[in-house]
């Protein structure tokens, strides 16, 4: 069955320092990989996707995600976290039904706090 | 921007009400989805949907129900509101590989 693991519940980091949240996952099938972020009493918001090609992903608000097939992993980074990153971080592997996006399923999240 | 819109942000219930949480979107996409967010537990499916009239139970639909009548709607019911339903409620939308886009969610209390 499709998993994803987020090993990391918390990491605090300080502000201007980088950044590294893991993700692992389970998929049969080359997946397809997302990265969310959820601010407090916030919905989810697309940070980046991975679908095929260059295995480095650019996302928005400087984020990063670097896919490695042979580690079944999609790490997300940044090279200097702001006080405004601080927030939920969501891993997802998407699977497709019929050739659109069907289900994603989710890791459990990582919170991160950053430390002025 | 593909918007997805809940009709409320915060929801108090009584134990034993019927309670409709309501979702459009606005970029007629095919696919819906509805999520319950608890502390320590994630994200969990509760049902979806891959066009109108058309439903899918997901990994936790005891208890809920949905309702698509129209592409841009999708509702959830609970039919017997108890307190363990008490949750954070997401809906999200897609079409092709684009990825969801959620809804802000609503924060659903049984007292």
């Amino acid at each position: 069955a499709q998993s994803v693991t987020q090993p990391d519940i918390h990491i605090t980091v300080s502000e201007g320092a980088s950044l590294e949240l893991r993700c692992n996952y389970s998929y049969g099938a080359t997946p397809y990989l997302f990265w969310y972020v959820q601010s407090p009493g916030q919905g989810l918001q697309l940070l980046l996707k991975y679908f095929s090609g260059d295995t480095l992903v650019q996302g928005i608000k400087g984020f990063e995600a670097e896919f490695k097939r042979s580690q079944s992993s999609f790490n997300l980074r940044k090279p200097s976290v702001h006080w405004s990153d601080a927030a939920e971080y969501f891993c997802a592997v998407g699977l497709l039904v019929g050739g659109s996006q069907g289900n994603l399923i989710f890791g459990k999240g990582t919170k991160l706090s950053v430390k002025p | 921007d593909v918007k997805v819109t809940q009709s409320s942000r915060y929801l108090v219930k009584r134990t034993g009400e019927k309670v409709f949480l309501e979702c459009v979107q606005d970029m007629d996409h095919e696919n819906m989805f509805w999520y319950r967010q608890d502390p320590g537990l994630g994200l969990r499916l509760i049902y979806f949907s891959y066009d109108v009239k058309m439903k899918e139970k997901g990994d936790i639909p005891e208890g809920y129900s949905v309702s698509r009548e129209k592409k841009e709607r999708f509702s959830l019911i609970l039919e017997s509101a108890s307190t363990n339903q008490t949750s954070m409620y997401l809906c999200a939308s897609t079409q092709g590989r684009y990825g969801y886009t959620f809804g802000s969610g609503t924060r659903l209390t049984v007292v």
